[in-house]
């Protein structure tokens, strides 16, 4: 119950092209949804973040969709760079009190 | 700048040697972990720590052992007793209080057995 599930393992992209990472969860007390960005040889860096009670959030090219009843919520990157290319995790956490819990990550590669 | 610094960068191990990573934050953020990220893999956690001389085993804390004497430090030492240590480790902190969940990552060490 733990588990986010991430797919697609990798993906690639022309460069203008939307980018779409999806992640399903189980355990319906998760009450927050970052995503991290990490690029070779870095530590991951948090992106953007939602919490359930909203559907939607953008912060520049960087869009997350939530979809509560269906436990599943999105990364989207419009108009990707080759700058984009990097690992792309999602996470879930319950509660102050208890570590996040990762994706799997996704690969992703932008090309010129 | 506040931030998570972790050294040394690169490391190299012998075979029966123990090592220390070293993890330091000036962000005044209650919890502290350590992940470990093989090549094309995802993140597993190995310790974490909420409180000052408190920590709690994460999934695959085998052959590693750390220690939280000061809420700042949460260096983490790969023992012997790791079969195979060889990988990126990564520290990260987060406030532990209020609603800000969000984790704050070093830059990482890579571990190498030689």
């Amino acid at each position: 119950q733990q588990q986010v599930k991430q797919s697609p393992q990798s993906l690639i992209v022309q460069k203008g092209g939307i980018p779409i990472i999806n992640c399903a969860y189980e355990n319906t007390a998760f009450d927050y949804f970052p995503w991290y960005q990490q690029f070779p040889g870095k530590g991951p860096a948090l992106l953007i973040a939602i919490r359930p009670d909203v559907s939607e959030k953008k912060e520049g090219r960087f869009t997350i969709s939530f979809n509560k009843s269906a436990k599943q919520f999105s990364l989207h990157i419009m108009d990707s760079q080759p700058g984009d290319s990097a690992t792309y995790f999602c996470a879930a956490n319950q509660g102050s009190a208890r570590q996040l819990t990762f994706g799997s990550g996704t690969q992703l590669t932008v090309l010129p | 700048d506040g931030g998570i610094t972790q050294s040394p960068k690169y490391l190299f191990r012998k075979e029966g040697q123990n090592v220390t990573l070293s993890c330091e934050q000036n962000l005044n953020h209650d919890a502290m972990y350590w992940y470990r990220q093989d090549p094309g893999q995802g993140l597993r956690l190995i310790y974490y720590s909420q409180i000052v001389n408190d920590f709690q085993k994460g999934d695959i804390a085998e052959g590693y052992s750390v220690s939280r004497e000061k809420k700042e430090s949460f260096p983490l030492t790969v023992t012997s007793a790791q079969k195979n240590p060889t990988a990126f480790y990564l520290c990260a902190s987060r406030l532990g209080r209020g609603r800000n969940y969000g984790y704050t990552f070093g830059s990482g060490t890579r571990l190498t057995v030689v």
